[in-house]
């Protein structure tokens, strides 16, 4: 039973435009969620999080969409760079008790010059 | 960048034998985990740490044992490895609940 789901395996944009990946979680006790980005032969690397008590949380390019109702996150990067292709993992936690991370499967972003 | 040490980064074994990697933070965090990442799975958790030898299962635990014997030394055995244990193994430290992880630049495990 998969708690995390990104169901978009890959995306492909052109330079410049919006990047938008989406995320969908089942268990209601997450209310932490966090978006890595992976590079080939390289470990995953933390980019933004959002807590869920906000909606909305921006950072230079890169913004985190929450909808709690919807159990549906995004991530929104503008404007795309061919150096932002990779993969990207969402995952959720919970603040307290349970300590450990849920990830995704990943999206695949490529981003056309 | 986050000090996490993964040993080693690369290793080929044969199927049946014991296998053990390691994690090497010198943060001080807390909390360690220990996730593969497979084709199609994304990354999975395997085991996790909360202190020196507090330790739970994660999504993906059959197979695999871990120790923490020291704040800055988390340890994934191999009991007997099995083919289908080939694959990329990542370390994560974080410092509390409610805050990033960071992660190693992991290990590539074939079982042949």
């Amino acid at each position: 039973d998969q708690q995390v789901k990104q169901n978009s395996p890959s995306l492909s944009v052109q330079e410049g435009r919006i990047s938008i990946l989406n995320c969908d979680y089942t268990n209601s006790m997450f209310d932490y969620f966090l978006w890595y980005k992976k590079y080939p032969a390289e470990g995953p690397t933390f980019l933004i999080s959002i807590s869920s008590i906000k909606d909305k949380n921006e950072d230079g390019r890169f913004t985190v969409f929450l909808n709690k109702s919807a159990k549906h996150l995004s991530l929104h990067i503008v404007p795309s760079q061919p150096g932002d292709s990779a993969v990207y993992f969402c995952a959720a936690s919970r603040a307290s008790g349970t300590y450990k991370y849920i990830f995704g499967t990943g999206t695949r972003l490529k981003v056309l010059a | 960048d986050a000090g996490i040490t993964q040993s080693p980064r690369h290793k080929v074994t044969e199927t049946g034998t014991p296998v053990t990697l390691r994690c090497h933070q010198t943060e001080n965090h807390r909390y360690m985990y220990w996730y593969r990442q497979d084709p199609g799975h994304g990354l999975r958790l395997i085991h996790y740490s909360y202190g020196v030898k507090d330790t739970d299962k994660g999504e993906v635990s059959d197979g695999y044992s871990v120790s923490r014997s020291k704040t800055e030394d988390f340890l994934l055995t191999l009991e007997s490895a099995t083919s289908s244990q080939t694959s990329v193994y990542f370390c994560a430290i974080s410092e509390s609940e409610g805050t990033e992880a960071f992660f190693g630049q992991g290990t590539r495990l074939t079982v042949v």
